[in-house]
């Protein structure tokens, strides 16, 4: 049983366009959500993180959105490049838990130039 | 820059066989982890680790053994390889605390 549900699965957006990722989790004890970028032939990188005592974090063009009552939250990328072509995965964890995380399945962003 | 490298980025091996992935951080982080990563099912946790000879079983453990001898090195161990166990390997290490890892670039192994 997957702990945190991630869509969609795959993303076409044209350049200049939002794209926007969703992600939703049950564990009321997560406390911490980052957002991982990921290009083939490479590992994970973290890209964007956000704790529940704030709404929204923004670091240049990538913007977290956090829905603590609906258990929510999502990743909005805009004026969307073709160098954000990756797949992204967005991830939960617990304090004091071995910093282990849960990762969302993935989606893979296509920006069309 | 952290680094984490991991040993081969592509390995092939025959089915049966004892396979071994190797992962070496820079950074004296605390803990380290193995996940493997296949399409539509994100990042799966195998085994980590929080200290030098400790280790505990991730949410996919079965077939796989794991070994943490320094600080610095965390080894896969597949016991007796097969082929669902083709997959990406990733290995990731963190300082203790919520802070976000820092990967490896992987291991693509096919088993044949």
């Amino acid at each position: 049983q997957q702990q945190v549900k991630q869509s969609p699965q795959s993303l076409i957006v044209q350049k200049g366009g939002i794209s926007i990722i969703n992600c939703a989790y049950e564990n009321t004890a997560f406390d911490y959500f980052p957002w991982y970028q990921q290009f083939p032939g490479k590992g994970p990188a973290l890209l964007i993180a956000i704790r529940p005592d704030v709404s929204e974090k923004k670091e240049g063009r990538f913007t977290i959105s956090f829905n603590k009552s609906a258990k929510q939250f999502s990743l909005h990328i805009m004026d969307s490049q073709p160098g954000d072509s990756a797949t992204y995965f967005c991830a939960a964890s617990i304090a004091n838990n071995f910093n282990k995380f849960y990762f969302g399945s993935g989606t893979k962003l296509n920006v069309k130039p | 820059d952290v680094k984490v490298t991991q040993s081969s980025r592509y390995l092939v091996k025959r089915t049966g066989e004892k396979v071994f992935l190797e992962c070496v951080q820079d950074m004296d982080h605390e803990n380290m982890f193995w996940y493997r990563q296949d399409p539509g099912l994100g990042l799966r946790l195998i085994y980590f680790s929080y200290d030098v000879k400790m280790k505990e079983k991730g949410d996919i453990p079965e077939g796989y053994s794991v070994s943490r001898e320094k600080k610095e090195r965390f080894s896969l161990i597949l016991e007796s390889a097969s082929t669902n166990q083709t997959s990406m390997y990733l290995c990731a290490s963190s300082w203790e605390g919520n802070y976000g890892y820092t990967f490896g670039s992987g291991t693509r192994l096919t088993v044949v």
